[in-house]
């Protein structure tokens, strides 16, 4: 099975930070990669698909890049919005795989 | 509109089988991928199973093969989750989630239910 581990697990940052998530495959998954953000109460959002596809919707300051076993999303300029938890996610095989999240608070 | 409408969650005591099931709308539910995600209380998203659209492919995470089957019926544009031998660490919220892409063995959701929340306890 392929495993996917997000660092940092809490990331404290201030509105208008540009924030960083990494996410790692034990695997390549080449770029069967999604990113979601999580508000407490609510289902996932995706933002990105394919390592670095923007959901459309999504604001442009979400970006994702990488591909077979180390990817990123970057928030460019954190808005009080962001304040989420964001998991990353392989669809390269089954068993699909979460990262554990990265809580994203408030400085 | 596209709907995912959970139901058959509760409480049942350790041992026990529940059905879920995920009454699907608003999108040709035969030209998709369906899975199932859980939430344990203040936990991470677990990938539960998944089934293609014509049923020919079909997954589970370690955690639950041998115990939950995953089903659906295209005529009825419903996804079923059967639970058997529920453990306390089965307690979760569970997700019905669309595959984002058409006829795709399996990728990632951008629609998903509200959740149907299902407590595992003697």
């Amino acid at each position: 099975d392929i495993q996917m581990t997000q660092s940092p697990s809490t990331l404290s940052a201030s509105v208008g930070d540009r924030v960083t998530i990494t996410c790692r495959a034990s695997q390549s998954i080449s770029s069967w990669l999604a990113w979601y953000q999580q508000k407490p109460g609510k289902a996932p959002k995706l933002l990105i698909y394919k390592a670095s596809s923007l959901e459309t919707g999504v604001p442009s300051r979400f970006s994702g890049s990488g591909s077979g076993t180390e990817f990123t999303l970057t928030i460019s300029s954190l808005q009080p919005d962001d304040f989420a938890t964001y998991y990353c996610q392989q669809y390269n095989s089954y068993p699909l795989t979460f990262g554990q999240g990265t809580k994203v608070e408030i400085k | 509109e596209v709907q995912l409408v959970e139901s058959g969650g509760g409480l049942v005591q350790p041992g026990r089988s529940l059905r879920l099931s995920c009454a699907a709308s608003g999108f040709t539910f035969d030209d998709y991928a369906m899975h199932w995600v859980r939430q344990a209380p203040g936990k991470g998203l677990e990938w539960v199973s998944g089934i293609s659209w014509n049923s020919g492919s079909i997954g589970y995470a370690d955690s639950v093969k041998g115990r939950f089957t995953i089903s659906r019926d295209n005529a009825k544009n419903s996804l079923y989750l059967q639970m058997n031998s529920l453990r306390a660490e089965d307690t979760a919220l569970y997700y019905c989630a669309k595959d984002k892409g058409k006829r795709s063995g399996g990728s990632c959701y951008v629609y998903w239910g509200q959740g149907t929340l299902v407590t595992v306890s003697s």
